[in-house]
């Protein structure tokens, strides 16, 4: 069946550093990519995401590559800001059949100043 | 524009209650999806729906939980007995189709706590 499996959290970074939250996957077929940031007291908001291998999402800083060699999706940012405290969700569609989104864990992002 | 709804944010109740989660989709979105969160268990996809009609219940945790879709705008998720290994955040989510650039919009959630 489908995983994603991210990066154990929390992840504590000073404002200015740069970010790496990894991410990879199990999919049959060939699975979509996306990553969804969660403020606290909200929902989930789509922050990127990536239809087909070597495709590139970004938004807001953040940067993905979508690399089938190595079945991953790692999440980039190159100077965090206290704002991007979050947590960060991976997540992938198969496209195989099942329409609903198969979501890693989740990783806690702290950012202090 | 409206995003998805939810209601309520929050709800507190006894075991044994029945709970009622409701869920207002974005207009226009065929599909509607019910998630809970829980920090054990992550993410899980309880069922999802398609024009109204259900078509994976198979992450349903067990009979006491239900769904219905009676209309294109409208959508509730109960529980009935409610036990406290329920408590957990539930998320409903819209989309226009399943492709990757027709992404999942999600509501605020609903935090229930069964004491």
């Amino acid at each position: 069946g489908n995983s994603v499996t991210q990066m154990e959290g929390p992840v504590t970074l000073s404002e200015e550093a740069f970010l790496t939250i990894n991410c990879t996957y199990t999919a049959t077929g060939y699975p979509s990519l996306f990553w969804y940031v969660q403020y606290p007291g909200e929902g989930l908001q789509l922050l990127l995401k990536a239809t087909k291998a070597d495709d590139k999402g970004s938004n807001k800083g953040f940067e993905a590559t979508y690399r089938k060699e190595t079945t991953s999706f790692h999440l980039e940012k190159g100077s965090v800001q206290v704002s991007d405290s979050a947590v960060y969700f991976c997540a992938l569609h198969s496209g195989g059949g099942a329409d609903g989104l198969t979501f890693g864990k989740g990783t806690h992002l702290i950012i202090q100043p | 524009d409206a995003g998805v709804i939810q209601s309520p944010r929050h709800e507190v109740t006894e075991m044994g209650q029945e709970v009622t989660l409701r869920c207002k989709p974005i207009s226009g979105h065929d599909y509607l999806f019910w998630y809970r969160q829980t920090m054990m268990r992550g993410l899980e996809l309880l069922i999802y729906f398609n024009n109204n009609v259900p078509i994976d219940d198979s992450g349903m945790p067990e009979d006491r939980f239900s769904a219905k879709m009676p209309n294109a705008s409208f959508s509730t998720l109960k529980i009935q007995p409610s036990e406290p290994r329920d408590s957990a955040v539930y998320f409903c989510a819209s989309s226009s189709g399943v492709r990757g650039n027709q992404p999942q919009h999600f509501g605020d959630g609903t935090r229930l706590s069964i004491l």
